[in-house]
């Protein structure tokens, strides 16, 4: 049972803006920076966002992070065929002493 | 281009041990941290241990702790994940991956990883 709760999936048409939210607490988000990973079916983990809002290389832009207080989010705009994939967000949990990761979410493009 | 590239697949008994493997190449090793991280089959990712190759500290999850012993051969750039006592819920996809990690004055702790080797299946059968 993670600590970061993430909504089990989104959706949305192509060219659709989607947005996925991960909830934490004070020990973790509340304190430390977010990131985000994209795991398309059947392949390794990809670093898509780091440190809250930055890039990680190659990413487009059209991927954007955003943290405030003990939540955080992850923003698809102009929804492509090629963003389906499982969504986690990851921070550092102070109380834990370890890394923690969220439920993860399913995004379906329609 | 830098990368990691892990042991191939592995089938144990119950109460076996597994030593998954992860070699880097295209950077310095010891200039980051190594990070173990599993999947079971259909859920999500669970992160388990991380260790620095240059200082050779360590950090385990409290899950894992007493079973799981991670290192690193500074001298082939290859780290190992050792995990013991084997049961049939540890039957997963282990990966590495190489991380950045460090933590501000204010606190602050920054802990990413960015380089993901493309996994190691165990089935404990």
């Amino acid at each position: 049972q993670s600590v970061l709760t993430q909504p089990p999936s989104a959706s949305g048409t192509p060219g659709q803006r989607v947005t996925i939210s991960c909830s934490g607490s004070s020990s973790n988000i509340g304190s430390n920076t977010v990131n985000w990973y994209q795991q398309l079916p059947g392949t390794a983990p990809k670093l898509l966002i780091y440190s809250n809002n930055q890039w990680s290389s190659g990413v487009p832009d059209r991927f954007s992070g955003s943290k405030s207080g003990t939540s955080a989010s992850l923003a698809i705009s102009g929804l492509q065929s090629e963003d389906e994939a499982d969504y986690y967000c990851a921070v550092w949990d102070d109380r834990l002493n370890e890394y923690v990761f969220g439920t993860g979410t399913k995004v379906t493009v329609l | 281009q830098d990368q990691l590239v892990q042991s191939g697949a592995e089938v144990k008994k119950p109460g076996a041990s597994v030593r998954v493997s992860c070699k880097a190449s295209g950077y310095t090793f010891t200039s980051y941290g190594i990070t173990w991280v599993r999947q079971a089959p259909g859920q999500g990712l669970e992160w388990m241990a991380w260790i620095s190759p240059y200082t050779g500290n360590t950090k385990v999850a409290q899950k894992f702790q007493g079973r799981v012993t991670v290192t690193t051969d500074t001298s082939t750039s290859t780290a190992y994940m050792e995990l013991r006592g084997l049961r049939s819920d540890d039957t997963a996809i282990y990966y590495c991956a190489r991380d950045t990690s460090y933590q501000l004055l204010s606190g602050t702790y920054f802990y990413y990883m960015d380089v993901w080797g493309r996994g190691t299946t165990v089935t404990v059968s």
